[in-house]
């Protein structure tokens, strides 16, 4: 079965740089949510999109936007990057209700900023 | 804020149940408990939730207490491949997304 595509797998950024994460959720889901897993953290939610609005909001700092297209993919942006964003970040996909609908999870991109 | 509590690690033998206990005390009537693990920074995987029923599906069963306000997952025959980190997750009704606790780390011994 399609799975969760998120690219690219490893990214490495300096301080100060902007980076650009991109999911593809599983077809025909309409929901995208993301999540930040610092080292030795629990997974954090940032931001989701249900139908190409934001449907919820985490601790997601001003520096990072997101945003959902037509083709449900997701793109979050990042930008000024600090030594603190280093992080694993997952996408996951739901489809129907968010509220009561599974999410499955992506492989997820690990950024490194140097 | 996580709404539940879990032990922070377990272990079992291979082969054996793994029953992975969870309080979740302040569960409100319409939310779900969710599980989901994580293999060593891989993505987060889906397990298995429910309401108010026991559930049980290829991976593992779900036992929630009549009052609602524990749960088990059971892994009924636990294998290396499942030494993981477990997360039991209830989710608001209010909002769409997973707060994660602590989970537990579940060690498989050969």
């Amino acid at each position: 079965a399609a799975g969760v595509i998120q690219s690219p797998r490893h990214l490495i950024k300096e301080k100060r740089e902007t980076a650009t994460l991109k999911c593809y959720p599983i077809p025909r889901h309409d929901t995208v949510y993301w999540y930040q897993q610092g080292p030795g953290q629990d997974p954090q939610f940032l931001i989701s999109f249900y139908e190409k609005m934001q449907s919820d909001k985490g601790s997601i700092p001003d520096r990072f936007s997101a945003q959902q297209f037509s083709d449900y993919h997701s793109e979050l942006n990042m930008s000024s990057l600090e030594l603190g964003d280093s992080a694993l970040y997952f996408c996951a996909s739901s489809r129907g209700d968010p509220s009561t609908d599974t999410q499955y999870f992506g492989p997820g991109t690990r950024l490194t900023v140097l | 804020d996580a709404k539940t509590t879990q032990p922070t690690s377990m272990d079992c033998a291979e082969g054996r149940a793994a029953n992975l206990p969870c309080n979740h005390s302040t569960i409100s009537g319409n939310e779900y408990v969710y599980w989901y693990r994580q293999i060593h920074s891989q993505g987060p995987q889906y397990i298995i939730h429910g309401l108010k029923n026991n559930e049980t599906n290829e991976m593992a069963s779900l036992i929630i207490t009549e009052d609602r306000k524990s749960s088990t997952l059971i892994l009924p025959h636990a294998t290396l491949r499942d030494t993981a980190v477990y997360y039991c997750i209830v989710r608001m009704d209010s909002s769409y997304k997973l707060i994660f606790g602590s989970g537990t780390r579940l060690l498989v011994r050969p």
